[in-house]
């Protein structure tokens, strides 16, 4: 198994421009979340999902959209990048419940110039 | 807003001391959970407790909680060079909503 698999690995914006990160597992994992991580913050959540068609907002959500289409996938995107979210950026999922194990992505460090 | 807040923020230690660390929350848990995140690397799971357990064991890892002192402790044991990396806990917030982590602390075992 691939576990999490988040692209792209790194990622230069330029203000005001989109993008989406992707993330996706194949452990038929019905929960997953974004966070972000900054130095001094650990981890913040932005968004999440308990499964397919079903997302909320965590506690830092301004300037991010997700949609959960499928069990499969949940991509984070950034509507008008501002230097603020310049981060490394982490998806994680859980099996049944939140308070199971998390597994995580390897992360997508994003830079905003 | 951090519900767990680790402590030292860093800890450096030679290799074979046993390393531990603490994490104090605010609200009552169901779990709390400890993570390990090597430098550049997504965070992995180490161990979780559950509100009614005291202790647990994996490994090199003890975990203890306390419910009453809203607080835990990581133990890891004989330490190695590897074990380098920063560490958080994590707690769950109310049902169906995800984990909230700790700042974490940064472990250096020097060789």
């Amino acid at each position: 198994n691939a576990g999490v698999t988040q692209t792209p690995k790194f990622q230069v914006l330029k203000t005001g421009q989109s993008m989406t990160l992707q993330c996706a597992q194949d452990m038929n994992h019905e929960y997953m979340s974004w966070y972000r991580q900054d130095p001094g913050m650990g981890l913040r959540l932005i968004h999440y999902s308990v499964g397919a068609g079903i997302t909320d907002q965590g506690e830092v959500p301004n300037g991010y959209n997700v949609s959960r289409s499928t069990t499969e996938d949940f991509p984070l995107r950034l509507l008008s990048a501002a230097p603020s979210q310049t981060s490394v950026y982490f998806c994680a999922s859980s099996y049944r419940e939140f308070n199971y194990g998390y597994t995580f992505g390897s992360g997508t460090r994003l830079t905003v110039v | 807003s951090q519900q767990g807040e680790e402590d030292p923020q860093a800890l450096s230690i030679q290799e074979g001391e046993n390393a531990t660390m603490n994490c104090s929350y605010k609200t009552s848990i169901n779990n709390l959970q400890w993570y390990r995140q090597n430098s550049g690397r997504g965070l992995v799971h180490l161990i979780l407790i559950r509100s009614n357990e005291r202790e647990k064991h994996s490994g090199r890892l003890r975990v203890t909680l306390d419910t009453s002192k809203k607080s835990s402790s990581l133990l890891i044991t004989a330490s190695r060079a590897a074990d380098t990396a920063s560490y958080f806990c994590a707690t769950d917030a109310p049902r169906n909503t995800p984990l909230v982590f700790g700042k974490g602390t940064r472990l250096s075992v020097i060789a």
